[in-house]
């Protein structure tokens, strides 16, 4: 088993302000990283997919890094809104199997 | 697209009786599913990979008699829980590869609680 982690466990924003979190991982057996939201009373959704060292991805407010070097991704998140209230996990991807952090639960205070 | 759908969402039972937990691809053909289970405050943990048409690769120290997983077409597997006890009350959630093989997709997840 891979040991995954992900930093902060839990952070609580004012509406407006930019966050960001990290996920570690070791960067032997990488194939890639995942992000993925998991908003309460649902299912994970799937973010970014990330393989290349240095890989940026973005989508509107939020966007992510890459470090396979050194085993960290960043997500970052810009203008936070209370939609944007959720689980954030990140996942390595060996080829074979996905091995998750334990998330990082945002709140976003109106 | 590649919608999952896992039943039931929620289900309470009494110790010693078996429970079936299915996840279901309604959109894509999945040849792999994936049974995780999570504690609270504790991340996804694999259960096991379930192959279409094959045995299910179990993960290190789950019991493949007490969790029995059968994925007998491309957008179906189970998860059996056997003789359920107390200890087995947790969250259990399924996912699927897509036919691209990059992301997961999940199902919304069971909570099962045995008294």
């Amino acid at each position: 088993i891979l040991n995954v982690e992900q930093s902060p466990q839990s952070l609580h924003v004012q509406e407006g302000d930019s966050t960001n979190f990290t996920c570690s991982f070791p960067s032997s057996n990488f194939y890639a990283l995942h992000w993925y939201r998991w908003e309460t009373a649902k299912s994970p959704e799937a973010l970014f997919v990330m393989t290349l060292n240095g890989d940026e991805k973005k989508k509107g407010r939020i966007s992510a890094t890459l470090n396979t070097k050194e085993g960290y991704s960043y997500l970052y998140i810009k203008g936070s809104q209370p939609e944007d209230s959720a689980t954030y996990l990140c996942a390595l991807n060996t080829g074979n199997q996905f091995y998750f952090g334990t998330g990082t639960s945002l709140t976003v205070i109106p | 697209g590649a919608v999952v759908s896992q039943h039931p969402s929620r289900v309470i039972c009494k110790s010693g009786t078996s429970v079936k937990i299915e996840c279901r691809s309604l959109d894509f053909q999945a040849t792999t599913m994936f049974w995780y289970r999570q504690f609270p405050k504790q991340s996804l943990m694999l259960m096991a990979t379930s192959n279409e048409g094959s045995k299910a690769t179990y993960e290190q120290g789950v019991e493949k008699d007490k969790f029995l997983i059968n994925h007998a077409s491309l957008t179906l597997s189970t998860l059996t829980v056997t003789s359920a006890h107390p200890e087995d009350s947790s969250f259990y959630i399924c996912s699927a590869r897509d036919l691209q093989g990059w992301t997961l997709h999940f199902g919304n997840g069971t909570r099962l609680t045995v008294t």
